[in-house]
């Protein structure tokens, strides 16, 4: 499975949109990309994921480049139960390994 | 709430006990997993089961021993662990094992230490 690449961490103020970023420049043409939060000492919550098209649900939306070799997770209105460390991962249909690096710790500031 | 179930949440253990993680889905999946997730590290994936059967152990420590009864029931059973077997063990699920669409979901984990 390709890696993916993601800043260590980001501040975002309450009410504003974040936006993570995440690339995969190696992904190949059969690789998924999710997105995934965990919340202090919780396990892994699922967001959302893509193949091509822009993908959007009542958590948030996920924005796939052209060339796929990068993505971004939008949290519209985020809220302090958003502050999370977030994780982009891809994944190929072979194979059970769902590595998920060590995301983005998200700090939703009042 | 997910609808995969962990229990105990916590359990302190010592050495020389014999100890065990349930897991639970309700969703109907066909694929279980168990993962390790130790303080400041990535989590580790350390079995699979697909349709009960055991498809992947990555190298773990015969110390821990997976059963997997049916589809919705996993086990994790403890005998003789260390101090760094401390962590996070989470329980997810999904459809089917190996597909790329197939979400996986998670539990909340059992925080386990070893003393």
């Amino acid at each position: 499975d390709a890696k993916t690449t993601q800043p260590p961490s980001m501040d975002c103020a309450e009410g504003r949109a974040a936006n993570l970023p995440c690339n995969h420049s190696t992904i190949s043409g059969n690789e998924y990309v999710y997105w995934y939060r965990q919340i202090h000492s919780q396990g892994p919550q699922y967001i959302i994921h893509g193949l091509k098209n822009n993908e959007t649900n009542e958590m948030a939306s996920l924005i796939i480049t052209e060339d796929r070799k990068s993505s971004t997770l939008i949290l519209p209105h985020a809220t302090l139960r958003d502050t999370a460390v977030y994780y982009c991962i891809v994944r190929s249909n072979t194979g059970n390994q769902f590595y998920f690096g060590t995301g983005t710790s998200l700090t939703v500031i009042p | 709430e997910t609808g995969v179930t962990q229990t105990p949440r916590h359990l302190v253990m010592g050495m020389t006990n014999k100890k065990s993680l349930k897991c639970e889905q309700h969703l109907g999946h066909n694929a279980m997993y168990w993962y390790k997730q130790s303080a400041k590290k990535p989590l580790e994936l350390m079995f699979v089961y697909n349709f009960k059967e055991q498809t992947e152990n990555n190298s773990v420590p015969s110390r821990f021993s997976p059963e997997c009864p049916n589809s919705s029931h996993l086990f994790l059973h403890l005998h003789t662990l260390q101090p760094e077997d401390s962590a996070l063990y989470l329980c997810a699920s999904s459809p089917v094992g190996g597909l790329a669409g197939s979400t996986r979901y998670f539990g909340a984990g059992t925080r386990l230490s070893v003393l």
